[in-house]
């Protein structure tokens, strides 16, 4: 079985552009979640979604950032325009849909973005 | 709010050496208490877990114990490999929700 991939694995843009984000969840997974790791600091999280409803967004730094979940599938993080504290690790992670208290977040390798 | 807290690296041992690796926690309630890890060039893997108090996780020789008297999860493992290098997050959750993580610790086993 595939685990969560995302794309691209590192992109480079200017201040002032457009890039967007793409993460493939685990197949069955109604859980999406998107996380960002900035300057070796903690990993913070962004969103998370329930199928392609969004569940809690309390984590998005600003309205720069817009994320979507079409048909419940894959998601795309787009920042526009990109500036350049956005540069980091994005992360993004799925689950199944939990019952009681255990369950797993499985994240993908990240996207390294670098504005310059 | 949630929050996780665990020692600053980067850490260097000697293969064979006791690790630990310190993490506290400041959170209402119950969550549950997660160690991930790192390697390098890959992603995120969670590495072992602990849902309530008292409960021990264990894997690939690492060991944690949930103590909520102390609000702690520190990570062990009795002796170190080169393999284990990479970063390594602490993180608690709640029921499905998001993950709460600590700036990670970033490990260095030399021969």
């Amino acid at each position: 079985e595939a685990g969560v991939t995302q794309f691209p694995s590192h992109s480079v843009i200017e201040k002032g552009q457009t890039v967007t984000l793409r993460c493939d969840p685990i197949s069955g997974h109604d859980n999406l979640y998107w996380y960002r790791r900035v300057m070796g600091k903690e990993i913070k999280f962004l969103l998370h979604f329930v199928k392609e409803s969004k569940q809690d967004e309390s984590g998005m730094p600003n309205n720069r950032f817009l994320a979507e979940r079409t048909g419940g599938t894959y998601s795309t993080l787009k920042v526009q325009p990109a500036e350049l504290e956005d540069s980091g690790v994005y992360f993004c992670a799925s689950s199944q849909t939990m019952t009681g208290y255990s369950y797993e977040q499985y994240f993908g390798p990240g996207t390294r973005l670098t504005v310059t | 709010g949630d929050s996780v807290t665990q020692m600053e690296g980067p850490v260097t041992l000697s293969e064979e050496a006791f690790l630990t690796i310190n993490c506290t926690y400041t959170a209402t309630g119950y969550p549950s208490l997660f160690w991930y890890v790192q390697y390098p060039g890959e992603g995120l893997q969670l590495l072992l877990k602990a849902t309530k108090a008292d409960d021990k996780g264990s894997n690939k020789g690492f060991e944690a114990t949930y103590r909520k008297e102390t609000t702690s999860f520190h990570l062990e493992k009795g002796s170190v490999q080169v393999s284990d290098s990479a970063v390594y997050f602490c993180a608690l959750g709640r029921g499905g929700n998001k993950l709460t993580f600590g700036t990670g610790t970033q490990l260095k086993v030399e021969l």
